[in-house]
């Protein structure tokens, strides 16, 4: 079945350094999302990417859909201690399921 | 605009006892979707209702999982008899659209707080 692989595991920068997570899918997604999930949380959407090539960014996170609509990536630039939590991608093929990776657990350092 | 809620936020039960779980989706979405994640792994899809209807529910792990939608609104998730492998965070999930374009504004899943399962 489909696999959403996400790296790394975990990220552990100083306030301000530059932190960015991976995601690679073992098939072609029609389109991949990605969510953050606050310690003792829930996902909360952030963002979905659904043309080949598509870069779109959120003040200081920019996100980017490969050209062969197989993986994804998540930058953030300058990091702040509010970004802390865990980034998770999630690819979709058919249908409505979402598979996710196994997230990014980012910790910033004041 | 509510969001997502589920019930409840935490349940510790017995090994062969029954949890039942609820969740109250975003007014006026048809899809709904139970995932769950297990120590700290990915979430995992568990099943998809479209309104009333099951529409994808390859994500069930067992007969002891069974998930209704009556009347297309709230949905509930019985396990039963529970395990200990049953441990972990069931998140409920809606969205509005269906059968439109994929990628499309309508088609973003907004998750619920969470049920945290513990079985002892």
């Amino acid at each position: 079945g489909q696999q959403v692989m996400q790296i790394p595991q975990y990220q552990h920068v100083q306030e301000g350094e530059d932190f960015t997570t991976y995601c690679n899918s073992s098939t072609t997604l029609s389109n991949i999302q990605w969510y953050k999930q606050r310690p003792g949380g829930h996902p909360v959407f952030l963002i979905q990417l659904v043309k080949s090539g598509e870069v779109k960014k959120q003040k200081r996170l920019t996100f980017q859909f490969g050209e062969a609509k197989k993986n994804s990536s998540l930058h953030i630039t300058a990091t702040q201690t509010t970004d802390v939590g865990t980034y998770f991608c999630a690819g979709k093929t058919s249908g409505s399921r979402l598979t996710f990776g196994e997230g990014t657990q980012l910790t910033v350092n004041p | 605009e509510a969001g997502v809620t589920q019930f409840p936020s935490h349940s510790v039960i017995e090994k062969g006892q029954t949890v039942t779980l609820r969740c109250d989706p975003i007014s006026g979405h048809d899809n709904l979707y139970w995932y769950r994640r297990v120590m700290g792994k990915e979430i995992k899809f568990l099943l998809h209702f479209v309104k009333e209807s099951k529409q994808d529910e390859s994500g069930m792990p067992n007969n002891r999982f069974l998930a209704e939608r009556t009347g297309g609104t709230y949905s509930t998730l019985k396990v039963q008899p529970a395990e200990l492998e049953d441990s972990g965070v069931y998140f409920c999930a809606s969205s509005h659209l269906t059968g439109g374009v994929n990628g499309a504004a309508g088609d973003t899943q907004y998750f619920g707080p969470g049920t945290r399962l513990t079985v002892l």
